[in-house]
């Protein structure tokens, strides 16, 4: 059975630093991996999307990982910023029609 | 603009009274899916649906009903709720079950007493 893991389950930074955010999976076997913001009172938002074909994505400052190998992804954040204070979530596709989360970490950056 | 509706955002009932969340897209997506998110066991796939009048259990279907009718609507039914079924719910649709794009609903957030 998949499972995911993602840790730290919190992190408090100050503002301009480059960061990373790190979530493993027990089953090597994916389709793909997303990468979601979840700010308090919405819902998520999709910010990457990794297919099991590929090493890495990029969106701006942002730049996810993956290595199936190993069962690892990290995103990375460049120059963080206070409004990239959210809880980030991955979620392993493992070929069927569901995704299994991780329960996140919980990011502050501080100005 | 491309959403996910849900309805209500919060509700308070009392145990087995029945009730419906609604969720409603305008993206025409095939696929929709329901989560419950709780602290500590992240979120967790109810039930999903591949397209109209096709839906399947996900990790935790037991005392939830869903229906299809519809393309663009997937409601989520409680039948008897009980307090263990107090949770933040979310629906999600996508075009494809793969992704690449998933939008998620702004969450109900449901209290059982």
């Amino acid at each position: 059975k998949q499972e995911v893991t993602q840790i730290p389950a919190a992190l408090s930074v100050p503002e301009g630093e480059n960061l990373v955010l790190n979530c493993s999976f027990t089953d090597s076997a994916i389709y793909n991996l997303q990468w979601f913001r979840q700010d308090p009172g919405k819902g998520l938002t999709s910010l990457l999307l990794i297919q099991s074909s590929q090493r890495e994505q990029t969106s701006g400052r942002l730049n996810a990982s993956l290595d199936k190998s190993s069962g690892r992804s990290t995103l990375y954040i460049a120059a963080s910023q206070p409004g990239d204070s959210a809880t980030y979530l991955c979620a392993v596709n493992s070929g069927t029609y569901k995704y299994i989360f991780g329960t996140g970490t919980r990011l502050k950056v501080l100005a | 603009e491309a959403q996910v509706t849900q309805n209500p955002r919060y509700l308070i009932t009392v145990t087995g009274k029945k009730l419906t969340v609604t969720c409603s897209q305008n993206m025409n997506h095939e696929y929709m899916s329901w989560y419950r998110q709780d602290p500590g066991l992240g979120l967790r796939q109810i039930y999903y649906s591949m397209n109209v009048e096709v839906t399947d259990k996900g990790d935790v279907p037991e005392g939830y009903k869903v229906s299809r009718k519809e393309k663009r609507n997937f409601p989520l039914i409680l039948e008897s709720p009980s307090p263990n079924q107090t949770s933040l719910y979310f629906c999600a649709s996508s075009a494809l079950a793969g992704g690449p794009s998933w939008y998620f609903g702004p969450g109900t957030r449901l209290t059982v007493l």
